[in-house]
């Protein structure tokens, strides 16, 4: 199993659509996650971290199960902006202070 | 207040040569951590440097080498180009007694094209 697996995509959907995107991690023991967003051809810039009660950040929601290793991202009423890769980046114990990023959901948000 | 800058943007180079990549920390931070980005894929942690040591690494050969300097500017050298290496390299950099594991915020990232 990889260390922080995503489901590559890519999403389609209309302006004002609700998306989620879930990504899943292998190391129970992972304290820290986050998600990122990444413009084509620029670098990855933190989104949101997520927080074991799940947090909100306008239309942005993320989650954390733990009993299932997986973290999802909501986003609600998508705007053209919106389009981009949605990289899922976890910290697990063994990586020390290295981020282990997943390969991203690329989400294409049209008119 | 600058971020992480880093040079050049773009770079084009031929199997077997070498590169030199660099990179400016903001200001206030002491370490800073390298990582590559191939076609498709997430970010793959190079290594990481503070207080001008090594300080941790990843799973890349030892054709890719670092040094950081004493105003915690550092650089990345590859030698022995291989095609494969082609990417963007990410700086990052961060305080070493801030919180753990926070998050990384990067620099734009120089692209490098192997050909």
């Amino acid at each position: 199993r990889k260390e922080v697996e995503q489901d590559p995509g890519p999403f389609n959907v209309p302006e004002g659509a609700t998306v989620a995107f879930n990504c899943t991690y292998s190391n129970s023991a992972s304290q820290s996650f986050f998600w990122y967003r990444q413009d084509c051809r620029k670098e990855p810039k933190l989104l949101m971290s997520v927080y074991s009660s799940g947090n909100e950040d306008g239309r942005f929601t993320a989650q954390l199960n733990r009993a299932s290793q997986y973290i999802s991202l909501l986003i609600r009423d998508s705007k053209l902006s919106d389009s981009a890769t949605y990289l899922c980046v976890v910290n697990p114990p063994e990586a020390g202070t290295a981020l282990i990023f997943g390969k991203g959901t690329t989400l294409s948000v049209s008119s | 207040d600058a971020g992480v800058t880093q040079s050049p943007t773009h770079l084009i180079k031929t199997r077997g040569q070498q590169v030199t990549l660099r990179c400016s920390p903001k200001s206030g931070h002491d370490t800073v951590s390298w990582y590559q980005q191939a076609l498709g894929q997430g970010p793959q942690f190079i290594f990481q440097y503070y207080e001008e040591e090594e300080r941790q690494r990843g799973n890349f050969p030892d054709r890719f080498s670092g040094h950081q300097f004493p105003n915690y500017s550092s650089e990345l050298n590859v030698n022995a180009l291989l095609l494969g290496d082609s990417a963007l390299y990410l700086c990052a950099s961060s305080l070493l007694g801030a919180q753990a594991n926070s998050p990384l915020h990067f620099g734009n990232g120089t692209r490098l094209t192997v050909t």
